[in-house]
């Protein structure tokens, strides 16, 4: 089965708007991450976030690990935050990604 | 935190060469992975490599296409064989210690 899911896929806003992500994962997955991948393809590390809550600045995240998701709050968007999120957990050794959401937005 | 230093960020090349991707880290670590993202595509594990052993590859991918160096524990290289169109990716090295850190990603574009 699917070890990492995202969703939504796709993501429109308007700038100042607010966002929810989500990421589910499987049993054999853990230490979740999100990242920002950039038009330029470097992955940003945003969140190690395996359990509880964390936040930076406009973004947050909060995982729950015993019911097997992460959630990526970015609040007041900018233009700057336009891109590919991705998260990932560890399976053994093993860092498995899921399919990503892509985030735009307009000014 | 780990800071991996990855190069050519960008390359061009001819079908039918080869393409060697180098990536330096400033600590000692035992496993470095290597990852390719295909246009439009999440990022899919190539292989692990161990220093002083040969690399583990996941299904899909052979040795003979990706051969893997790892000469020490802070440097490994990747080189894509034979390439073809298909090739044409993002190819990440990572290291992880708890939380994964990658490398600034070499985007290859095979004409």
């Amino acid at each position: 089965g699917i070890q990492v899911e995202q969703s939504p896929p796709d993501l429109i806003l308007q700038e100042g708007a607010n966002s929810t992500l989500r990421c589910n994962f499987s049993d054999s997955v853990n230490n979740l991450q999100w990242f920002h991948q950039n038009p330029w393809g470097q992955l940003i590390n945003l969140f190690y976030i395996p359990s509880g809550t964390k936040q930076n600045g406009r973004l947050s995240a909060t995982t729950v690990a015993t019911e097997r998701y992460s959630l990526l709050y970015i609040s007041s968007s900018q233009t700057t935050d336009s891109g590919v999120y991705f998260c990932a957990g560890r399976e053994t050794d093993k860092l498995i990604f899921g399919t990503g959401t892509r985030l735009q937005v307009f000014p | 935190s780990a800071v991996i230093s990855q190069k050519p960020s960008r390359d061009i090349c001819q079908r039918g060469t080869s393409l060697t991707i180098q990536c330096q880290v400033d600590s000692q670590v035992t496993m470095m992975f290597w990852y390719r993202q295909q246009p439009g595509q999440s990022l899919t594990l190539i292989a692990t490599a161990n220093q002083g052993s040969e690399a583990t590859y996941e299904s899909g991918f052979v040795i003979d296409k990706f051969p893997i160096s790892r000469p020490n524990l802070t440097f490994s290289t990747l080189t894509v064989s034979n390439m073809s169109p298909e090739d044409s990716s993002i190819y990440l090295c990572s290291v992880v210690g708890g939380e994964a850190f990658f490398g600034q990603g070499t985007r290859l574009t095979v004409v």
